[in-house]
């Protein structure tokens, strides 16, 4: 019933691994995102995807790349691992109208590199 | 770019004390605004937002208006409760194309209510 998944929750992983994280939403919406939340709780948008369309944070590094298999999917791959990845990564989703326009939050899954 | 500034915690309050927590924003368009709370180990929900100018929204007793004039959306709660215990993050948002809304969030409020 939960509207918008993500696994693991906990993911610990040293340095130079390649991950992924899973996110999955049964709410019929069009947009998808991924947040880092940092250790002082900041939240910063990584991707948004919509549609097969992209959109990127420029300052995002391209060792992160979301992957969509299909529309109620948005996973996060990241490759080579450093300790600096190490935070809290949000997904959510949303309808494309803007009156409709609320994300709703995964749980999250806190990511820590050794 | 598109920022917001919300003030600085942790807050601490009694129950049934009175609640402001400041927002303000800047954006070159004209922003939805929104307040999410992230309870301990949780992913964040939409508490209440407001889409255009003077706008209120509200929820669960917080209530925050839409202020163009002063570029703000103060939180506010009349008397709060323990279990209102959380990170409150102040958010702006706006089409960035291709069918998406981008928000930008605050630093985000750890607001701690003591019996």
């Amino acid at each position: 019933d939960t509207a918008v998944s993500q696994t693991p929750k906990y993911l610990v992983t040293q340095m130079g691994n390649d991950k992924s994280i899973k996110c999955e939403q049964n709410l019929g919406h069009d947009t998808m995102y991924w947040y880092k939340q940092d250790s002082k709780k900041f939240l910063k948008i990584m991707f948004s995807y919509n549609n097969k369309e992209l959109i990127i944070n420029e300052t995002v590094p391209n060792r992160f790349s979301p992957k969509s298999p299909d529309k109620a999917h948005l996973n996060l791959h990241i490759n080579s691992l450093e300790l600096g990845d190490s935070a809290v990564y949000f997904c959510a989703s949303s309808q494309r109208d803007l009156a409709k326009n609320i994300q709703y939050f995964g749980a999250g899954t806190r990511l820590s590199v050794l | 770019g598109n920022s917001v500034t919300q003030m600085e915690g942790p807050v601490t309050l009694s129950e049934e004390a009175f609640l402001t927590i400041n927002c303000t924003y800047t954006a070159t368009g004209y922003p939805s605004l929104f307040w999410y709370v992230q309870y301990p180990g949780e992913g964040l929900q939409l508490l209440l937002k407001a889409t255009k100018a003077d706008d209120k929204g509200s929820n669960k007793g917080f209530e925050a208006t839409y202020r163009k004039e002063t570029t703000s959306f103060h939180l506010e709660k009349g008397s709060v409760q323990v279990s209102d215990s959380a990170v409150y993050f102040c958010a702006l948002s706006e089409y960035s194309g291709a069918g998406s809304y981008q928000l930008t969030f605050g630093k985000g409020t750890k607001l701690s209510v003591i019996p």
